[in-house]
């Protein structure tokens, strides 16, 4: 079946201007979690969604960014007024659920450039 | 909040050779520990999970390792192949809705 997909696979934008990043993750997975890859790190946790629960926003980096999932499919991850510090490729991952022992199935990733 | 720490982050072994990655992590009530390998370019993909009840699981080439009373964790790779090699990465997380803490990777090169 299908994978996780995300778009545009890669982005650049110029320094103040706002982004919009896109996952559909795997039919009928309930959970989904955003990470952003900078060049060389570990993956950092930024936010998920466990079906109609509030999500975890605990990994935000700051009030510039925000996302939102319609139900239990697509997901928005929205970067405002960007600063060449959120240059990194954004990782969107889906699970059947939260609540238990699941793999993570991860998506291609957006690669984002501020200039 | 949960802090993973991996070693080595970069590694070379000869094809044939073993290698270990270990991980350490600072959160008691973790009990969900997958390894995660992402080749140039690619998506992180599942290569094994072990859970707090286990002590050690094996798959064919690769197994890990768990000490809670000590709260860390090893990948071993036996009889490594050149298609090993990639970046590896250790996690962490606690059940019931807690996303991954991922440590920062460790790059693996096997060499033919």
């Amino acid at each position: 079946g299908a994978g996780v997909s995300q778009s545009p696979s890669n982005k650049v934008t110029e320094k103040g201007k706002d982004v919009e990043l896109r996952c559909d993750p795997i039919s009928g997975h309930t959970a989904l979690y955003w990470y952003r890859q900078r060049l060389g790190q570990g993956l950092e946790f930024l936010i998920y969604f466990q079906g109609n629960s509030a999500p975890d926003k605990s990994g935000l980096p700051s009030d510039r960014f925000s996302a939102e999932r319609t139900g239990e499919s697509v997901s928005t991850l929205t970067i405002q007024r960007t600063q060449q510090e959120d240059s990194a490729v954004y990782l969107c991952a889906s699970s059947p659920s939260a609540y238990s022992y699941n793999e993570q199935f991860f998506g291609p990733g957006t690669r984002l450039t501020v200039l | 909040g949960e802090n993973v720490e991996q070693h080595p982050s970069t590694l070379s072994v000869q094809e044939g050779d073993s290698a270990v990655i270990k991980c350490t992590y600072s959160d008691s009530a973790s009990n969900y520990f997958p390894w995660y390998k992402q080749e140039l370019g690619k998506r992180p993909q599942l290569i094994i999970d072990i859970r707090s009840n286990v002590g050690e699981k094996k798959d064919q080439r690769i197994a890990v390792t768990l000490n809670k009373t000590a709260k860390h964790f090893s990948l071993h790779i036996t009889e490594t192949q050149p298609e090993d090699s990639a970046v590896y990465f250790c996690a962490a997380s606690r059940n019931s809705g807690y996303a991954l803490n991922f440590g920062k990777g460790t790059s693996l090169l096997v060499t033919p």
